[in-house]
Parts: structure tokens; C-alpha cells; sequence
């Protein structure tokens, strides 16, 4: 099972930053969004497609439907700049994959 | 709250065993609700998953590191294990621990990552 990011997405300051992740009938199955900044270990930002851990802003959300995942970020600010990797489990193969991921880089 | 730390050898010779070690404190490794997971990360590359071990012995490998890989929990010491055989330079990484609820779910909380190097 294979799932496709962008390599990069820009944004400016306080617009919206949509990073998908792509994959067959990707709807079927819980997503992860894992944000990772240089020389640190990745934070869970969003679980279970939708759900926000405590203590992640409310800028971020995601969704999915159909073969897409979507990590959105809201009102974009400097410090969103990082590494974004999606993540499920695959049954019944029984194995993790993750995403390429995606740098979002803020203009 | 629960916390992760990586412990190992920084540098491991071609062809020898990598090991590592996961210390887990503020929580216990033989508790049910939890899976303890390795993952790693090649220099400017992504994360790539190595595998999961359940509690009470499960254990899931990534299809192409299954022949030379190796996860295992040690309850007395409060500690689950990595052990990657036949190393080479491609396997030089910074090896993350972290933990995950469910099978299906999410890591919720990682260590820090050690860096090993595959260099003779």
C-alpha cells in the first residue's frame, strides 16, 4: 500500500496550507498526521482522520474521503514550517506505512 | 506520563548487529494497552517504520527488514529492544522508539532518536 504526498507546499502568513495524502480507497482506513521540525522527533498533530491530541492548536484539522487524505493548517504561522508525514496501518498485510512527507515551507 | 529514551552504540561495523534499547519510564512495557514501536529515519529521507511489538509478544516487521530484524520487551527492566542484523551503510538512520494505543492507532509519544552510523 503506497501513499503519495506532495514534496513541498508554500504558503504565505495567515493563508491555509492543504497537504494531502493519497492512496487507494484511503477513506476506509484512519490517517495520522505526524509534524516534524529539524533535528527533532515527529509530534502527532492530527489522529483518527479528524481528532486533535490536546494541546495541538485548533488551526489544524484534517479530513478524508475517497483516496485523499487532507491535513489542513489554518492561518499559517512561521513556526508551522516543518515536515508533515501522513501515516495508517494496513491490514491485512499487518504493517505501518507512512507517507513520503511533505515540507511546507511559510513565504 | 509517559516517556521514551534510545540507548546504543552510535557506530556498528558492516555486516555486524545493530542493537538498541527503549527505556520506558512513567508507564509499565507489559501493560495491555500499549504497543511499542522502532522507527527509523535516513539522513534527508522519511520516516520508514521498522516494526511493532505487543506486550504480550505480537510482533509486525516491515516486509523487506523482516529477514534481519528483531523486536523483543524486557518487563524486568522496563525496556523493549531493536536488533537489525547483516547491517550496511543503508541502514544508517536515526532510530526512533515510540508507543501507539491501538495496532491501527496513532504514535503518541516517541524518544528523542539516537543516530547509528554503518561505517567500518
Amino acid at each position: 500500500y503506497v501513499l503519495t504526498q506532495p514534496p513541498s507546499v508554500s504558503v504565505a502568513p495567515g493563508e491555509t496550507a492543504r497537504i494531502t495524502c493519497g492512496g487507494d480507497n484511503i477513506e476506509t482506513k484512519s490517517v495520522h498526521w505526524y509534524q516534524q521540525k529539524p533535528g527533532q522527533a515527529p509530534v502527532l498533530v492530527i489522529h483518527f482522520d479528524v481528532d486533535r491530541p490536546s494541546g495541538i492548536p485548533a488551526r489544524f484539522s484534517g479530513s478524508n474521503s475517497g483516496n485523499t487524505a487532507t491535513l489542513t493548517i489554518s492561518r499559517v504561522e512561521a513556526g508551522d514550517e516543518a515536515d508533515y508525514y501522513c501515516q495508517l496501518w494496513e491490514s491485512p498485510s499487518d504493517h505501518v506505512v507512512f507517507g513520503g512527507g511533505t515540507k511546507l515551507t511559510v513565504l | 506520563q509517559l516517556q521514551l529514551q534510545e540507548s546504543g552504540p552510535g557506530l556498528v561495523k558492516p555486516s555486524e548487529t545493530l542493537s538498541l534499547t527503549c527505556t520506558v519510564s512513567g508507564g509499565s512495557i507489559s501493560s495491555t494497552e500499549y504497543y511499542w514501536v522502532w522507527v527509523r529515519q535516513p539522513p534527508g529521507k522519511g520516516l520508514e517504520w521498522i516494526g511493532t511489538i505487543y506486550s504480550r509478544g505480537n510482533t509486525y516487521y516491515f516486509p523487506s527488514l523482516k529477514s534481519r530484524v528483531a523486536i523483543s520487551v524486557d518487563t524486568s527492566k522496563n525496556q523493549f529492544s531493536l536488533k537489525l542484523s547483516s547491517v550496511t551503510a543503508a541502514d544508517t538512520a536515526v532510530y526512533y522508539c515510540a508507543n501507539s494505543g491501538t495496532l491501527s492507532g496513532p504514535m503518541d509519544v516517541w524518544g528523542r532518536g539516537t543516530t547509528v552510523t554503518v561505517s567500518s
